[in-house]
């Protein structure tokens, strides 16, 4: 198994709370993405990141802020959650932008 | 943009039967890579199968394989001999050659039964 850990594995909140979601790698990877996944969708990239405090937006970011202020480590935060962003978010990681990206177990988030 | 179409939502076979997914994409890109990721009731997400643009050899991993047909834009995946263990969802993936991003479909559910 790739060393990645996400957490909380599973959070419930209400709409317009603050909510940060982690993802720890163990790796030493220089690449970590985010992605939720919705039924219908597959999986969509959020924000990713190339290195300590590089980022970029991916394909549904309105909504989501990222941090990475050291490698293993890579925040995705909710600043005012809405339940349109009751989802499963799922982290990634990968040494060279080419390799296959292999992911964490996933952080179900359900937002009333 | 790249878009990644898995046109079967869900398929059913039989145990030891051979299974095929579809997947179709479209891309403006010469150089890239495809994959197929599957997803087991546990929610994780593991890497089945990878392909490279480049190579005309189909993938191979075990009872798995592949049919890559690069002018049709065609990314099919082959399970032989289906075990009760591959019920899951199945999504296909793709990445231009730089581009860090993978774009996937929306996935196909498959069960097998016994």
């Amino acid at each position: 198994d790739a060393g990645i850990t996400q957490s909380p594995r599973h959070k419930v909140t209400e709409t317009g709370t603050p909510v940060t979601l982690r993802c720890h790698q163990t790796e030493n990877h220089r690449y970590m993405y985010w992605y939720r996944q919705d039924p219908g969708h597959g999986l969509r990239l959020i924000h990713y990141s190339y290195g300590v405090k590089d980022t970029d937006k991916g394909e549904v970011s309105d909504g989501y802020s990222v941090s990475r202020s050291k490698t293993e480590d890579f925040l995705l935060t909710l600043e005012s959650a809405t339940s349109s962003q009751t989802s499963v978010y799922f982290c990634a990681i990968n040494r060279d932008g080419n390799q296959p990206q292999h992911f964490g177990d996933g952080t179900r988030l359900s937002i009333l | 943009a790249q878009t990644v179409t898995q046109s079967q939502p869900e398929m059913s076979v039989q145990e030891a039967e051979t299974v095929t997914l579809s997947c179709t994409y479209d891309t403006s890109e010469n150089n890239y890579y495809l994959f197929w990721y599957k997803q087991p009731p546990s929610r994780q997400m593991i890497l089945v199968i990878r392909q490279e643009a480049y190579k005309q050899q189909n993938a191979t991993e075990n009872r798995f394989s592949v049919n890559f047909q690069k002018a049709a834009k065609s990314f099919s995946l082959k399970i032989s001999d289906s075990q009760l263990g591959d019920t899951a969802m199945y999504f296909c993936a793709f990445m231009a050659q730089g581009a860090q991003k993978l774009v996937f479909g929306q996935g196909t559910r498959l069960t097998i039964n016994p």
